[in-house]
């Protein structure tokens, strides 16, 4: 079982919608979590933390579920420049390295 | 501020030949320095990482090898490619405090032929 599964996707949706991406990962003591972007062709950039309580960047909301090992990112009034692949990474426990496990990823194309 | 720089960006190279792939952190000291491979439709496989000089480690047995000569310097190398080693080459640095956050390099993009 991979340490972390994601919507294979693509989603395609017309600017001003609103989508979720969902992540499940298989370590329950995983520690820390993370969503990021990467645009086509370019290198991976952090786009946000995911903490316990949820949490809320303008337009991005995470939420963590520790029981269901679930992970999602909401992403409110599409914009075209949110079109991208969004990366589901969890950070593994006991690793001084901190050792980060990345998803597939999840393409998102935001129309016009 | 912290910038990291790879080269070469973009690579052709035939089945057997040589490679060489460098990385180099500035504006930090003593940083995790870590080797990641994306391969199409694929996730960011870890390659190696490094603690500091002189010290890798690997994660996946393979025909390519990483050294550290100096402490911002990283590189990924293979006497002999195969087929298989085409992919998006990720160089990335995370320093001491443990936020989890990576910065990536630009990426080199290896076709093998």
């Amino acid at each position: 079982r991979k340490e972390v599964e994601q919507d294979p996707g693509p989603f395609n949706v017309p600017e001003g919608a609103t989508v979720a991406f969902n992540c499940t990962y298989s370590n329950s003591a995983s520690q820390s979590f993370f969503w990021y972007r990467q645009d086509c062709r370019k290198e991976p950039k952090l786009l946000m933390s995911v903490y316990s309580s949820g949490n809320e960047d303008g337009r991005f909301t995470a939420q963590l579920n520790r029981a269901s090992q679930y992970i999602s990112l909401l992403i409110r009034d599409s914009k075209l420049s949110d079109s991208a692949t969004y990366l589901c990474v969890v950070m593994g426990r006991g690793s001084t390295l901190g050792r980060l496990y990345f998803g597939r990823g999840t393409q998102l194309t935001v129309w016009p | 501020s912290q910038t990291i720089h790879q080269w070469p960006a973009t690579l052709v190279q035939p089945v057997g030949s040589p490679l060489s792939l460098e990385c180099t952190v500035e504006g930090t000291s003593n940083p995790n320095l870590y080797w990641y491979r994306q391969a199409a439709g694929r996730g960011l496989q870890l390659l190696f990482y490094s603690v500091g000089i002189g010290q890798i480690s690997s994660e996946v047995p393979q025909n390519l090898s990483a050294s550290r000569p100096q402490d911002r310097q990283f590189i990924l190398s293979s006497k002999k490619l195969l087929l298989s080693d085409s992919g998006f080459y990720l160089c990335a640095w995370k320093g001491e405090t443990n936020t989890g956050e990576l910065f990536f390099g630009e990426g080199s993009r290896l076709t093998v032929l």
